[in-house]
């Protein structure tokens, strides 16, 4: 049983399109995330939710809006895709809102915007 | 707020040499610690963490890692390789702003396994 899952793998679009990430994790964590990770490698924090409530939201443009219909989901929508928005996008969750217990990522989802 | 800098952004090593990778992080009072590794295509694991305690936090794969307080280093060791080590390695610290707590990563160093 896969921890923390993420569809699609794999996600080819054009520029302007709008397109959904689904992560879903069934370790009874309280806390899930979602990180970008650029062609470089970096990451960097976007969104963070505990128990359903937005509690990080890391100066990410508007155009990215996440959802979290339950503390075992989080989705992410991307409006008017860009070709910068292309990058490896993780879900990761967590106990208790704390990071002492460390973050179990998805598998990531590759975006590519052409 | 908290920052991790890996000084190194690809190493690479023969199979079965020793390896250090080296992480710093910016001072705090108290700090909690990360080290993750990423196979190709594959999302983070975590390897090992450092929370309190001893200074000498043992990990999975045969890695550990010493936290030093004086020098904000928390460098990740193994004392022998393998080609199945080869990966990219992320340090990471316990950031709370805000509220919230949130990890902040390092650059990532690649570890190149050469036969």
């Amino acid at each position: 049983d896969t921890a923390v899952s993420q569809t699609p793998k794999y996600l080819v679009t054009q520029m302007g399109n709008d397109k959904s990430i689904k992560c879903e994790q069934n370790l009874g964590h309280d806390t899930m995330y979602w990180y970008k990770q650029d062609s470089k490698k970096f990451l960097k924090i976007m969104f963070s939710y505990n128990n359903k409530e937005l509690i990080i939201n890391e100066t990410v443009p508007n155009r990215f809006s996440p959802k979290s219909p339950d503390k075992a989901h989080l989705n992410l929508h991307i409006n008017s895709l860009e070709l910068g928005d292309s990058a490896v996008y993780f879900c990761a969750s967590s106990q208790s809102m704390g990071t002492v217990y460390g973050y179990t990522f998805g598998s990531g989802t590759r975006l590519t915007v052409v | 707020a908290q920052s991790v800098t890996q000084l190194d952004s690809q190493v690479p090593v023969f199979e079965e040499a020793p390896v250090e990778l080296r992480c710093n992080y910016s001072s705090s009072v108290s700090v909690y610690l990360f080290w993750y590794v990423q196979y190709p295509n594959q999302g983070l694991q975590l390897l090992l963490k450092y929370l309190s305690g001893s200074t000498l936090v043992k990990g999975i794969n045969g890695f550990e890692a010493e936290f030093n307080k004086s020098q904000t280093s928390f460098h990740l060791r193994k004392p022998s390789v393998h080609i199945s080590d080869t990966a990219e390695y992320f340090c990471a610290v316990s950031d709370l702003s805000k509220g919230a707590q949130k990890l902040v990563f390092g650059q990532g160093t690649r570890l190149t396994i050469n036969p």
